[in-house]
């Protein structure tokens, strides 16, 4: 098992729709939890980033924790075409230098 | 800020060869990173760096594969006798000491012919 799971996908919405993207995690220990997005060739670009359990907003970008669930999502409202990436989350710990772990990413494409 | 800066974007070498890449941090991060990422998979830590010490290296990391950092700035990573199995993105990251998370470059694509 994982570390860190996430689906693949691929998911397709239309253009204005609610995005939900979700992440399961084992290990108790992980402090800092990231959304990267990735454009193809491209490196992943830091979205948003909680420390511990809560809630953050940054515009259209919602992330939520929940560390007695081991669970993480990001909602993206009013999605847009260039919103059409692969969308990984990824988790670090002050332990072993916040190396840090990634679920393999889900693709998103939003239609026009 | 310049942001994170790798060189090749890419690199097409075959099989038997030694390659080796560049990453240039952002200037006042004093922790370097290494990922590798195959298609269709998140990326995987390869090794770390704080200033110029080596702190830790996967068990992906074979006999192989060298990192260096040697003044605590820029940071190499080298690859003998490529593999096919070495193909992938190459990614290199950086961040201050005591932060949890890190900025990503545009990576090395390696490809073995």
């Amino acid at each position: 098992q994982k570390e860190v799971e996430q689906d693949p996908g691929p998911l397709s919405v239309p253009e204005g729709a609610i995005v939900s993207l979700n992440c399961t995690y084992s290990n108790s220990a992980f402090q800092y939890f990231m959304w990267y997005r990735q454009y193809s060739r491209k490196g992943p670009e830091l979205l948003m980033y909680t420390y511990s359990s809560g809630n953050k907003e940054d515009g259209r970008f919602t992330a939520q924790v929940d560390k007695s669930s081991k669970y993480i999502s990001l909602f993206i409202r009013d999605s847009q075409p260039s919103d059409s990436a692969t969308y990984l989350c990824a988790m670090s710990a002050n332990t072993g230098g916040f190396k840090t772990i990634f679920g393999a990413g889900t693709r998103l494409f939003v239609k026009a | 800020d310049t942001g994170v800066s790798q060189d090749p974007r890419h690199k097409i070498t075959k099989r038997g060869q030694n390659v080796t890449f560049r990453c240039d941090p952002i200037s006042e991060h004093n922790r370097l990173y290494w990922y590798r990422q195959t298609l269709g998979q998140g990326p995987e830590f390869l090794t770390y760096f704080q200033n110029e010490a080596q702190l830790e290296k996967s068990r992906l990391l074979s006999d192989r594969f060298s990192a260096e950092r040697p003044k605590g700035s820029f940071s190499t990573l080298e690859i003998q006798r490529t593999e096919q199995g070495d193909s992938a993105m190459y990614l290199c990251a950086s961040s201050l000491a005591d932060s949890g998370f890190q900025h990503f470059g545009d990576g090395t694509r390696l490809s073995i012919l």
